[in-house]
């Protein structure tokens, strides 16, 4: 079964600095997708950042970029000039491309990110 | 563009109880999916529907419920009402077949507590 794994609980950046969030995987697919959802206390879980398995070029949403390294199975992100807007729990997500069967979305522990003003 | 709503809130049932959770997703989506969200198992997957037919389905006991009705609207359902159920319970909406690839939109959630 695919695995998500977060091995930060907690991060914290100084806001206007720049903060990577780790997030590695277990899968035997070639074909599959990345996600990268942020929780404000809200609750409501926000899509970050999308990335296809097959495409090589690394996925940017402007300050928010991601580092994926198939081979390693890595999957970071990167948030540049952080912003206090920036604090929530941020989860990285696994989607299978194979269709319809276990192709449920999994989710990582999650990150909570702390911006200091 | 209406999100994905899910009603009620929060709710609040007493154990034994039973509850029914309510979404409605994006218009024109038609795969909706549901999670349970605690602190100590994070998300984990319920089941997902897809034009009126589950797809997919958690590990979840059999107490865990649910359908999706013909304009994509989907209700879960929780019987027998255990302590361990307090949770925060999303619904999230896709697209199509393969929408979900594109990644869901997540409702606010509905948070349970058993008591």
């Amino acid at each position: 079964a695919q695995t998500v794994t977060q091995s930060q609980p907690e991060m914290s950046v100084q806001e206007a600095e720049t903060v990577t969030l780790s997030c590695t995987y277990d899968t035997s697919e070639s074909d599959y997708y990345l996600f990268w959802y942020k929780q404000p206390p809200s609750r409501q879980m926000i899509l970050v950042i999308r990335q296809e398995a097959y495409k090589q070029q690394n996925a940017t949403e402007n300050r928010f970029s991601v580092n994926f390294q198939k081979a390693a199975k890595s999957f970071s992100l990167k948030i540049s000039d952080s912003q206090l807007g920036d604090a929530a729990m941020y989860f990285c997500a696994y989607r299978s491309g194979l269709a319809y069967n276990n192709n449920d979305m999994r989710f990582g522990a999650g990150t909570r990110l702390t911006v200091k003003p | 563009k209406a999100g994905v709503t899910q009603t009620p809130r929060y709710l609040i049932k007493t154990r034994g109880q039973q509850v029914t959770l309510s979404c409605s997703p994006i218009s024109g989506h038609r795969s909706v999916s549901w999670y349970q969200q605690t602190p100590g198992q994070g998300l984990q997957f319920l089941f997902e529907y897809f034009s009126e037919t589950q797809r997919n389905k958690g590990n979840f006991p059999g107490r865990f419920s649910g359908r999706q009705f013909s304009n994509s609207r989907s209700e879960m359902n929780v019987s027998t009402l255990e302590l361990g159920d307090s949770a925060l319970y999303l619904c999230a909406s896709s697209a199509g077949d393969a929408g979900g690839n594109y990644g869901y939109t997540f409702g606010s959630g509905t948070r349970l507590t058993v008591v």
